[in-house]
């Protein structure tokens, strides 16, 4: 069962526009929304997050939205820089008692193009 | 500031061998996950050690074991291996609890193919 979805396996943007990424989820115990940025060859890089009793969090370029009620997140970017182009992963964190657990989706690869 | 290391980058193994991966936390952690991800796949979680205990397990079968040591170092065993395990194995470390407030800092994984 797939607790963390991205839809879109990929997304093109021009240089300078706003990248719009989108995940749902499943899970009502997610306590934190997690982005991780991959490039090839590299580990993911965290990106920001947001607890789930915020609805926004920003850090620069970077803005998380969170739904709650739409069980549902988006990472903005803006504006849209060429080293941007990499895959971003959603996830969710989860604390079960004795750990914490994180769930990642599948992916979204972001293309910036000139 | 040494990230999070693992060793091997890559490796090739036959099928019903058994391996054997390695991981050096950040410096300052004390917690190590273990992460799978297939081709195409976002990473899955395998299980995480802390204390040198396994705290959390995810869904995978008893073929996967690991261990922590006192300098919070780990190691990833998989037995039995079988084609469907090649993937590339992440190790994540955190100081204890990890949230969105103590992301996971991730290595570069290990690439694991078995033919």
């Amino acid at each position: 069962d797939q607790q963390v979805k991205q839809n879109s396996p990929s997304l093109s943007v021009q240089e300078g526009r706003i990248s719009i990424l989108n995940c749902d989820y499943t899970n009502s115990m997610f306590d934190y929304f997690l982005w991780y940025k991959k490039y090839p060859a590299e580990g993911p890089t965290f990106l920001i997050s947001i607890s789930s009793i915020k609805d926004k969090n920003e850090d620069g370029r970077f803005t998380v939205f969170l739904n709650k009620s739409a069980k549902h997140l988006s990472l903005h970017i803006v504006p849209s820089q060429p080293g941007d182009s990499a895959v971003y992963f959603c996830a969710a964190t989860e604390y079960t008692g004795t750990a914490s657990k994180l769930t990642f989706g599948t992916g979204t690869r972001l293309q910036v193009t000139l | 500031d040494a990230g999070v290391t693992q060793s091997p980058t890559h490796l090739i193994k036959t099928r019903g061998q058994q391996v054997t991966l390695r991981c050096s936390p950040k410096s300052g952690h004390d917690t190590v996950s273990w992460y799978q991800q297939a081709l195409g796949q976002g990473p899955q979680f395998i299980f995480q050690y802390y204390e040198e205990e396994e705290r959390q397990r995810g869904n995978f079968p008893d073929r996967f074991s690991g261990h922590q040591f006192p300098n919070y170092s780990s190691e990833l065993n998989v037995n039995a291996l079988l084609l469907g395990d090649s993937a590339l194995y992440l190790c994540a470390s955190s100081l204890g609890h990890a949230t969105g407030n103590s992301p996971l800092h991730f290595g570069n994984g290990t690439r694991l193919t078995v033919t």
